[in-house]
Protein backbone atom coordinates (compact mmCIF):
# COMPACT_ATOMS: atom_id res chain seq x y z
CA UNK A 1 0.00 0.00 0.00
CA UNK A 2 1.65 3.42 -1.33
CA UNK A 3 0.64 5.73 0.90
CA UNK A 4 2.96 8.65 -0.79
CA UNK A 5 2.22 8.45 -4.25
CA UNK A 6 4.46 10.25 -7.14
CA UNK A 7 2.45 9.47 -10.16
CA UNK A 8 4.79 10.89 -12.87
CA UNK A 9 7.98 8.88 -13.07
CA UNK A 10 9.44 11.53 -15.32
CA UNK A 11 8.89 15.07 -16.18
CA UNK A 12 10.59 17.45 -18.90
CA UNK A 13 10.71 21.29 -19.16
CA UNK A 14 12.89 23.66 -20.65
CA UNK A 15 15.28 25.94 -18.85
CA UNK A 16 13.68 29.03 -17.71
CA UNK A 17 10.21 27.67 -17.54
CA UNK A 18 8.23 26.31 -14.11
CA UNK A 19 8.69 22.90 -12.88
CA UNK A 20 5.86 21.39 -11.11
CA UNK A 21 6.28 17.72 -9.08
CA UNK A 22 3.07 16.12 -7.75
CA UNK A 23 2.79 14.39 -4.69
CA UNK A 24 -0.35 12.76 -3.65
CA UNK A 25 -0.80 10.80 -0.23
CA UNK A 26 -3.53 8.62 1.78
CA UNK A 27 -2.60 9.21 5.66
CA UNK A 28 -4.48 11.90 6.79
CA UNK A 29 -2.26 11.22 9.90
CA UNK A 30 0.79 12.72 7.90
CA UNK A 31 1.78 15.93 9.28
CA UNK A 32 5.17 17.26 7.51
CA UNK A 33 6.00 16.85 4.33
CA UNK A 34 9.74 17.02 2.93
CA UNK A 35 11.42 17.27 -0.88
CA UNK A 36 14.59 15.43 -0.98
CA UNK A 37 16.29 15.97 -4.43
CA UNK A 38 18.85 13.14 -5.62
CA UNK A 39 21.58 12.99 -8.29
CA UNK A 40 23.16 9.73 -9.85
CA UNK A 41 25.76 8.10 -7.33
CA UNK A 42 24.80 10.71 -4.63
CA UNK A 43 22.57 10.80 -1.67
CA UNK A 44 19.45 12.20 -1.46
CA UNK A 45 19.99 16.27 -0.39
CA UNK A 46 17.08 17.63 1.71
CA UNK A 47 15.78 20.44 -0.63
CA UNK A 48 12.12 22.13 1.22
CA UNK A 49 9.87 21.36 3.68
CA UNK A 50 6.30 21.87 5.44
CA UNK A 51 4.34 21.37 7.80
CA UNK A 52 0.93 20.56 7.85
CA UNK A 53 -0.53 23.67 10.07
CA UNK A 54 1.00 25.95 6.75
CA UNK A 55 -0.10 25.72 2.77
CA UNK A 56 2.94 27.27 1.52
CA UNK A 57 6.95 27.33 2.06
CA UNK A 58 9.30 29.02 -0.13
CA UNK A 59 12.83 28.96 -0.45
CA UNK A 60 14.37 31.09 -3.26
CA UNK A 61 13.14 29.24 -6.64
CA UNK A 62 11.43 26.20 -4.65
CA UNK A 63 7.98 26.63 -3.16
CA UNK A 64 5.89 23.69 -1.63
CA UNK A 65 2.50 23.77 -1.59
CA UNK A 66 0.30 22.07 0.38
CA UNK A 67 -3.69 20.84 -0.03
CA UNK A 68 -4.69 18.77 2.97
CA UNK A 69 -8.39 18.69 1.75
CA UNK A 70 -7.11 17.02 -1.40
CA UNK A 71 -4.24 15.05 0.38
CA UNK A 72 -2.05 16.84 -2.25
CA UNK A 73 1.21 18.52 -2.54
CA UNK A 74 3.53 20.06 -4.82
CA UNK A 75 7.06 21.17 -5.29
CA UNK A 76 7.00 24.12 -7.90
CA UNK A 77 10.84 25.03 -9.11
CA UNK A 78 10.72 28.42 -11.26
CA UNK A 79 12.86 29.20 -13.52
CA UNK A 80 14.09 25.95 -13.77
CA UNK A 81 17.70 25.35 -14.12
CA UNK A 82 19.83 22.54 -16.19
CA UNK A 83 21.26 21.74 -12.74
CA UNK A 84 17.76 20.70 -11.33
CA UNK A 85 17.58 17.95 -13.12
CA UNK A 86 17.50 15.19 -10.73
CA UNK A 87 15.27 12.64 -9.06
CA UNK A 88 12.87 14.12 -6.25
CA UNK A 89 11.66 12.32 -3.60
CA UNK A 90 8.16 13.18 -1.80
CA UNK A 91 8.18 11.92 1.47
CA UNK A 92 5.92 12.59 4.29
CA UNK A 93 6.26 11.97 8.25
CA UNK A 94 3.20 11.15 11.38
CA UNK A 95 3.78 10.76 14.90
CA UNK A 96 3.20 6.65 15.75
CA UNK A 97 1.57 4.84 18.84
CA UNK A 98 5.48 4.67 19.88
CA UNK A 99 5.89 8.74 19.97
CA UNK A 100 8.20 7.76 17.15
CA UNK A 101 8.44 9.62 13.35
CA UNK A 102 8.90 7.42 10.55
CA UNK A 103 9.50 8.74 6.90
CA UNK A 104 7.52 7.60 3.98
CA UNK A 105 9.12 8.23 1.22
CA UNK A 106 6.89 8.05 -2.99
CA UNK A 107 8.81 6.13 -5.68
CA UNK A 108 10.82 9.87 -7.60
CA UNK A 109 10.30 11.79 -10.77
CA UNK A 110 12.39 11.85 -12.65
CA UNK A 111 12.94 15.78 -13.88
CA UNK A 112 15.39 16.82 -16.86
CA UNK A 113 15.73 20.81 -17.42
CA UNK A 114 16.46 21.21 -21.53
CA UNK A 115 18.82 23.61 -22.35
CA UNK B 1 33.34 17.39 7.12
CA UNK B 2 30.17 17.55 9.12
CA UNK B 3 27.49 15.54 7.22
CA UNK B 4 27.39 12.08 7.19
CA UNK B 5 29.82 10.28 6.68
CA UNK B 6 29.72 6.61 5.25
CA UNK B 7 32.24 3.95 4.22
CA UNK B 8 33.23 1.92 2.41
CA UNK B 9 31.94 4.17 -1.12
CA UNK B 10 31.97 1.12 -2.99
CA UNK B 11 32.58 -2.62 -1.60
CA UNK B 12 32.78 -5.38 -3.84
CA UNK B 13 31.90 -8.79 -2.11
CA UNK B 14 31.99 -12.56 -3.69
CA UNK B 15 28.25 -14.40 -2.72
CA UNK B 16 28.45 -15.67 0.44
CA UNK B 17 30.65 -13.58 1.93
CA UNK B 18 29.69 -10.75 4.77
CA UNK B 19 29.60 -6.85 3.90
CA UNK B 20 29.66 -4.21 6.90
CA UNK B 21 28.86 -1.60 6.01
CA UNK B 22 29.73 1.72 8.55
CA UNK B 23 28.15 5.46 8.94
CA UNK B 24 28.77 8.21 11.57
CA UNK B 25 26.26 10.48 12.01
CA UNK B 26 26.32 14.26 11.78
CA UNK B 27 27.65 15.82 15.19
CA UNK B 28 24.59 16.11 17.27
CA UNK B 29 22.43 13.64 15.95
CA UNK B 30 21.68 10.48 17.74
CA UNK B 31 19.14 8.71 14.95
CA UNK B 32 20.09 6.59 12.54
CA UNK B 33 18.19 5.37 9.87
CA UNK B 34 19.18 2.72 6.54
CA UNK B 35 18.12 3.02 2.98
CA UNK B 36 18.50 0.50 0.05
CA UNK B 37 17.70 1.64 -2.88
CA UNK B 38 17.61 -1.28 -5.70
CA UNK B 39 18.35 -0.65 -9.42
CA UNK B 40 15.72 1.02 -10.88
CA UNK B 41 13.90 1.61 -7.79
CA UNK B 42 13.12 4.12 -5.00
CA UNK B 43 14.27 4.24 -1.29
CA UNK B 44 13.27 1.72 0.81
CA UNK B 45 13.09 2.11 4.40
CA UNK B 46 15.13 -0.65 6.30
CA UNK B 47 15.82 0.34 10.02
CA UNK B 48 15.96 3.09 12.44
CA UNK B 49 18.35 3.17 15.43
CA UNK B 50 19.08 5.26 18.25
CA UNK B 51 22.49 4.83 20.27
CA UNK B 52 22.38 1.31 21.69
CA UNK B 53 18.49 0.39 20.71
CA UNK B 54 16.53 -0.35 17.51
CA UNK B 55 13.26 1.89 16.92
CA UNK B 56 11.87 0.63 13.71
CA UNK B 57 13.15 -2.60 11.90
CA UNK B 58 10.17 -3.01 10.16
CA UNK B 59 12.16 -2.59 6.80
CA UNK B 60 14.80 -5.11 7.54
CA UNK B 61 14.56 -8.67 5.59
CA UNK B 62 14.45 -11.53 8.25
CA UNK B 63 17.28 -13.24 7.42
CA UNK B 64 20.88 -12.30 7.03
CA UNK B 65 20.66 -8.68 7.60
CA UNK B 66 21.67 -6.61 11.05
CA UNK B 67 22.18 -3.35 12.21
CA UNK B 68 23.49 -2.10 15.27
CA UNK B 69 24.37 1.86 16.44
CA UNK B 70 26.62 1.47 19.65
CA UNK B 71 27.21 3.59 22.41
CA UNK B 72 30.43 4.42 20.98
CA UNK B 73 31.57 4.22 17.47
CA UNK B 74 29.47 4.20 14.07
CA UNK B 75 26.31 2.38 12.81
CA UNK B 76 27.21 -0.39 11.56
CA UNK B 77 24.56 -2.76 9.00
CA UNK B 78 25.72 -5.82 8.55
CA UNK B 79 25.04 -8.39 5.59
CA UNK B 80 26.03 -12.07 6.14
CA UNK B 81 26.12 -14.94 3.51
CA UNK B 82 25.42 -12.31 0.47
CA UNK B 83 23.69 -13.42 -2.40
CA UNK B 84 23.24 -11.70 -6.05
CA UNK B 85 20.62 -9.58 -5.18
CA UNK B 86 21.80 -7.49 -2.28
CA UNK B 87 23.39 -5.96 -4.90
CA UNK B 88 22.41 -2.30 -3.91
CA UNK B 89 23.22 1.71 -2.75
CA UNK B 90 22.68 1.84 0.75
CA UNK B 91 21.72 5.07 2.21
CA UNK B 92 22.75 6.23 6.08
CA UNK B 93 21.02 9.21 7.35
CA UNK B 94 20.67 10.93 10.60
CA UNK B 95 18.45 13.52 12.71
CA UNK B 96 19.19 15.12 15.79
CA UNK B 97 16.43 14.13 18.19
CA UNK B 98 12.60 14.22 17.36
CA UNK B 99 10.47 17.15 17.74
CA UNK B 100 7.66 18.61 17.52
CA UNK B 101 8.59 21.09 14.36
CA UNK B 102 9.04 18.16 11.92
CA UNK B 103 11.14 15.29 10.91
CA UNK B 104 14.43 16.47 8.42
CA UNK B 105 16.94 13.76 8.03
CA UNK B 106 20.46 14.05 6.48
CA UNK B 107 21.59 11.44 4.02
CA UNK B 108 25.02 10.14 3.67
CA UNK B 109 26.67 9.60 0.26
CA UNK B 110 25.94 5.87 -0.37
CA UNK B 111 27.37 2.40 -0.20
CA UNK B 112 27.05 0.42 -3.19
CA UNK B 113 27.36 -3.17 -2.74
CA UNK B 114 28.24 -5.01 -5.61
CA UNK B 115 28.04 -9.16 -5.65
CA UNK B 116 29.87 -10.81 -8.08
Amino acid sequence: DQQVKQNSPSLSVQEGRISILNCDYTNSMFDYFLWYKKYPAEGPTFLISISSIKDKNEDGRFTVFLNKSAKHLSLHIVPSQPGDSAVYFCAASARNAGNNRKLIWGLGTSLAVNP
Amino acid sequence: NAGVMQNPRHLVRRRGQEARLRCSPMKGHSHVYWYRQLPEEGLKFMVYLQKENIIDESGMPKERFSAEFPKEGPSILRIQQVVRGDSAAYFCASSPPLSYSGHTIYFGEGSWLTVV
